[in-house]
Formats: C-alpha cells, sequence, structure tokens
C-alpha cells in the first residue's frame, strides 16, 4: 500500500517566518504533486516535480524532490497571510494512479 | 472549458438511503478519479478510471459503494445504503495522461 507521510500536520506562524513542510513515503514515485486547498474548493496545483534531486522555484515557494524519488520538502520563505490554507502532496505511479499526503494545514497570522 | 463540474454541491440525505453523486470531466481528459475527504482520514482515493474502463477500485470502502463511467463526459459514485459515517466531502478529479489533476469543487454530503 502506497503511503505518504505529511509533517508537520499543523503550523501556525507569525507573518515573516520561514516554514518547511515535509513529504514522506517508502514507494517511489514517478513524479510528486503539490496542490493547495482553500475552504470549499478543490485542490489546486502548485508544481510537479518528476526527477529525483529536482528543486523547482515558484515565487516564495521552494519545492524539492528527493533523489530516490521517495520524498519532498516545501519551503516557504517569509510567510504571508495568503499563504494560508491545507498543503497536500501527491504521488503518482506508473500507472498514473495518484495518492494524496494527509494533508498540512497552515495558518499564518498578520 | 468549465472545469470538471460536480452535482449536486451539498447533500443531505437519511440512512438508508441511495445517494447518487455526479462528474463530468473535463473534456478530453482520460483519467478520471473519486476521492473521499474527511478531517480524520485526509483525501482517500475510491476509484480511478482511465478511458472509461475501471482500473483501480481497492479504495471503494465497501459494496455499498459502485462507480459507473459509462461515456468520456459522465461518471457516477453511488452510495447504497447510506450510512452516517459516509458523511464527507466527494471530490471528482480529472487528468490527461499523467499532467496536472483538475479537481470540482467537491459534493458535501451528510447523511443524518
Amino acid at each position: 500500500t502506497q503511503l505518504l507521510e505529511q509533517s508537520p500536520q499543523f503550523l501556525s506562524i507569525q507573518e515573516g517566518e520561514n516554514l518547511t513542510v515535509y513529504c514522506n513515503s517508502s514507494s517511489v514515485f514517478s513524479s510528486l504533486q503539490w496542490y493547495r486547498q482553500e475552504p470549499g474548493e478543490g485542490p489546486v496545483l502548485l508544481v510537479t516535480v518528476v526527477t529525483g534531486g529536482e528543486v523547482k522555484k515558484l515565487k516564495r515557494l521552494t519545492f524539492q524532490f528527493g533523489d530516490a524519488r521517495k520524498d519532498s520538502s516545501l519551503h516557504i520563505t517569509a510567510a504571508q497571510p495568503g499563504d494560508t490554507g491545507l498543503y497536500l502532496c501527491a504521488g503518482e505511479d506508473s500507472s498514473y494512479k495518484l495518492i494524496f499526503g494527509s494533508g498540512t494545514r497552515l495558518l499564518v497570522r498578520p | 472549458d468549465a472545469g470538471v463540474i460536480q452535482s449536486p454541491r451539498h447533500e443531505v440525505t437519511e440512512m438508508g438511503q441511495e445517494v447518487t453523486l455526479r462528474c463530468k470531466p473535463i473534456s478530453g481528459h482520460d483519467y478520471l478519479f473519486w476521492y473521499r475527504q474527511t478531517m480524520m482520514r485526509g483525501l482517500e482515493l475510491l476509484i480511478y478510471f482511465n478511458n472509461n474502463v475501471p482500473i483501480d477500485d481497492s479504495g471503494m470502502p465497501e459494496d455499498r459503494f459502485s462507480a459507473k463511467m459509462p461515456n468520456a463526459s459522465f461518471s457516477t459514485l453511488k452510495i447504497q445504503p447510506s450510512e452516517p459515517r459516509d458523511s464527507a466531502v466527494y471530490f471528482c478529479a480529472s487528468t490527461w495522461g499523467n499532467t496536472e489533476a483538475f479537481f470540482g469543487q467537491g459534493t458535501r454530503l451528510t447523511v443524518v
């Protein structure tokens, strides 16, 4: 059974602080995606990483895929209240099956 | 394209009743996923289809749940009979191959 565990589950920080969210698995994935979900809406894709060791940046967000393609991290620099939301990692296997991690609920206080 | 369309947005039903959730994927997408989201269990994959054919239904909780995709533009998830523990938000998502998954707005199901 493929499982993706995210940590931390909850994070409450002050505006301007940095944070890192982790996504870990014992399974190897073809790609790993990060989504953000707001209340009442479905998840929306932030980024996809495909190559082991790959690093992608999206403004203040930095995403990294582990060398063995089993884990990933999301780092946010100088968090803003607009970053508040549920962050989900999702692993895709060779048959295009997409499973999601447990999620990290982020609150950025002004 | 209007995106993935799910209906209804909200459903309240009594225990024992049949519930049918509907999904219209994005035109041209060949994969369709059904997920269930709760605070306790997160976003769980129930079943997914490729070109209207079910590929993996190992996430379907029990025989009370069934899903169909009669054509490329429509899928249903049925629960019969429904139970209070089925209360959750059900999402449908579609993709083209291994590209981005586009989600509908979800159906919030409450079974009383």
